[in-house]
This record gives structure tokens, sequence and C-alpha cells, in this order.
């Protein structure tokens, strides 16, 4: 248990829905991230988001749509993905922005279909 | 942009200092290399960082060569529940905060 949430664990859907991801931290940081992890590929950044304001979009595609409405809340909404958007998508939090103390949530196993 | 490269597996006898390198030779001069390691089905989690100096805390050593190129991360008495992939980080100079996680080192502790 890192303090981390994500909701849900696993997600299935067409490539026509729209649904979202959440992610919850109880630590009291003030930086949310979303990460992308593809089979056999590196772990990559999506979005970086430092007290609700977003300061990092990794040229992600609009397909994808962060949310923050407070520094303990993180979502990402889907929609029209593609079957090579299937992957594990992670969040994380920091005390502050940068890579010291991350703490990441279990993920959440997302299948396009 | 800068990236690290490491062995992609190793192997390491339970009880025994695990040493994982890492060659960062592009790391800009006011960088920190981050370590973090990924237990299968897990979310990664943070290990250790530095700049200059060798640091230890609770997990881990993390020693730095004195021209910064390369770094080793050593777990002094491996256990079974290291078994995981390491990750050693840089930033990319051209992003503030676009940092490459790499494929990692997997290591396999051995009973």
């Amino acid at each position: 248990e890192t303090g981390v949430t994500q909701t849900p664990r696993h997600l299935v859907m067409g490539m026509t829905n729209k649904k979202s991801l959440k992610c919850e931290q109880h630590l009291g940081h003030n930086a949310m991230y979303w990460y992308k992890q593809s089979a056999k590929k590196p772990l990559e950044l999506m979005f970086v988001y430092n007290f609700k304001e977003q300061t990092e979009n990794n040229s992600v595609p609009s397909r994808f749509s962060p949310e923050c409405p407070n520094s303990s809340h993180l979502f990402l909404h889907l929609h029209t993905l593609q079957p090579e958007d299937s992957a594990l998508y992670l969040c994380a939090s920091s005390p502050g922005q940068g890579l010291y103390e991350q703490y990441f949530g279990p993920g959440t196993r997302l299948t396009v279909t | 942009d800068a990236k690290t490269t490491q062995p992609p597996s190793m192997d390491c006898a339970e009880g025994r200092a695990a040493n994982l390198p890492c060659n960062h030779s592009t790391i800009s001069g006011n960088e920190y290399v981050y370590w973090y390691r990924q237990i299968h089905s897990q979310g990664p989690q943070y290990i250790i960082h530095g700049l200059k100096n060798n640091e230890t805390n609770e997990m881990a050593s993390l020693i730095i060569t004195e021209d910064r190129k390369s770094s080793t991360l050593i777990l002094p008495h491996a256990t079974l529940r290291d078994t995981a992939v390491y990750y050693c980080i840089v930033r990319a100079p051209s992003g503030t905060y676009k940092y490459i996680f790499g494929t990692g080192t997997r290591l396999k502790v051995l009973a």
C-alpha cells in the first residue's frame, strides 16, 4: 500500500467507448503524474500536474484528456482509443515536481478491443 | 537526450550483495541520478538518488563515479523480495520533467 489508489484496476473498452481512470493520493503531495507502460516498452511519462496545474504534456494524443480537480485527485478521460493504447496506466504523486520520491499506484490494466 | 545504459539482466545469490551498474555518460552537470525498481505487477518504487557523492539509505547504496558518467546501485544483502526490474533514470535535457526510464535491469535473486 503506497497511499496512491487507482480505479478501476482492469478495464476493457471498445474503440468507440468513453471511460475514465481515477487516481487518488492520501499523502498530502502537490504533484501528480500519469504514466503509460506498454508491453516490452519503457515507462513513458504522459502528464504532470503541480498544485492542480498541468506543467507537462509529453506529446500525448488528444484522445487522452487529463483532469486534476485538486491536489489529491487525478483523472484520465479516454475516448476513441486505438488497440495500441492497450497498456498499464500508472498514476504517481510526489511532494514536489520531479523524480524524487514518487509514489506509484498499482495501475489500471487497459485493454482496447 | 540524456539516456542510460543498463545490462538487461543479472542474477544474484540470496544474502549476497547485488551490484547494478548504469552508464549515463551524457548526464548534465547538475542533474541527479535516480533509481527505482518495479516488482512484478506493481508500480515502480523509489530507491535512492544522488548527484556527486555516494549516498546510502535503508534500502541501498549509490556509488557515483567522479566523472559522473556511471553509477552503481548496491543492495548489500539481497533477498528474494528484491527480485525486480531496476531502473536508472536521468532527466532528458530537452524537457523539464521528461525522465527517461529505459528498459532497466531485471535482477533475479536466487535462493
